[in-house]
């Protein structure tokens, strides 16, 4: 079992409609986990992390937590062409972990107008 | 804060060449990271450092890899007698402290294609 997994993709969502994105990890005690976004050819960068269980919004985005199930998801709503990208989903592992952070493959996201 | 700088941006080399890449972090930063990012998949943990301490190092490297942080700076990635299987982005990030909400910051990466 991969320690983060996402789901596959690639996805494919109308402009303006809600994109999920979801996200399971296998280490139980995992503190914290982000979002990022990668475009094509380019680095990834922060959309956002969460740590609590439930909800977190930030603008257009929400993160979501359940750590009883060991899955986080984003949703984007009004999702813009300029969304498609793909989505990084990593986990901050438990115990020394030095603050690195582990990755899932990534889901690809297209927008289409 | 001008953010992570990767040096250079590609690399083109033949098999068996050695290579070495460069990584200035975000000044304040004293955490600093390096990943390797393969089409289609998410990027993958290679090496940690704090100031110039090396503290962790990925299973998956080989004795090929070796990186320093002479003086908590900057940061090289050196890959010696490379192979066609080191294709791949070479991403550096840098944080803060290790805390529930730091990021990782991540560079522009070094695309390296081994002929």
């Amino acid at each position: 079992q991969k320690e983060v997994e996402q789901n596959s993709g690639p996805l494919s969502v109308p402009e303006g409609a809600i994109a999920s994105l979801n996200c399971t990890y296998s280490d139980r005690g995992s503190q914290s986990f982000f979002w990022y976004r990668q475009y094509s050819g380019k680095s990834p960068e922060l959309i956002m992390f969460i740590y609590s269980n439930g909800d977190k919004e930030d603008g257009r985005f929400t993160a979501q937590l359940n750590k009883a199930s060991q899955y986080v998801s984003l949703l984007i709503r009004d999702s813009q062409p300029s969304d498609s990208a793909t989505y990084l989903c990593a986990v901050k592992p438990g115990g020394t972990s030095y603050g690195k952070l582990t990755f899932g493959q990534g889901t690809i996201l297209t927008v289409h107008p | 804060d001008t953010g992570v700088s990767q040096d250079p941006r590609h690399k083109i080399t033949k098999r068996g060449q050695n290579v070495t890449f460069r990584c200035d972090p975000i000044s304040e930063h004293n955490r600093l990271y390096w990943y390797r990012q393969t089409l289609g998949q998410g990027p993958e943990f290679l090496t940690y450092f704090q100031n110039e301490a090396q503290l962790e190092k990925s299973r998956l490297l080989s004795d090929r890899f070796s990186a320093e942080r002479p003086k908590g700076s900057f940061s090289t990635l050196e890959i010696q007698r490379t192979e066609q299987g080191d294709s791949a982005m070479y991403l550096c990030a840098s944080s803060l402290r290790d805390s529930l909400n730091s990021p990782l910051h991540f560079g522009n990466g070094t695309r390296l294609t081994v002929t």
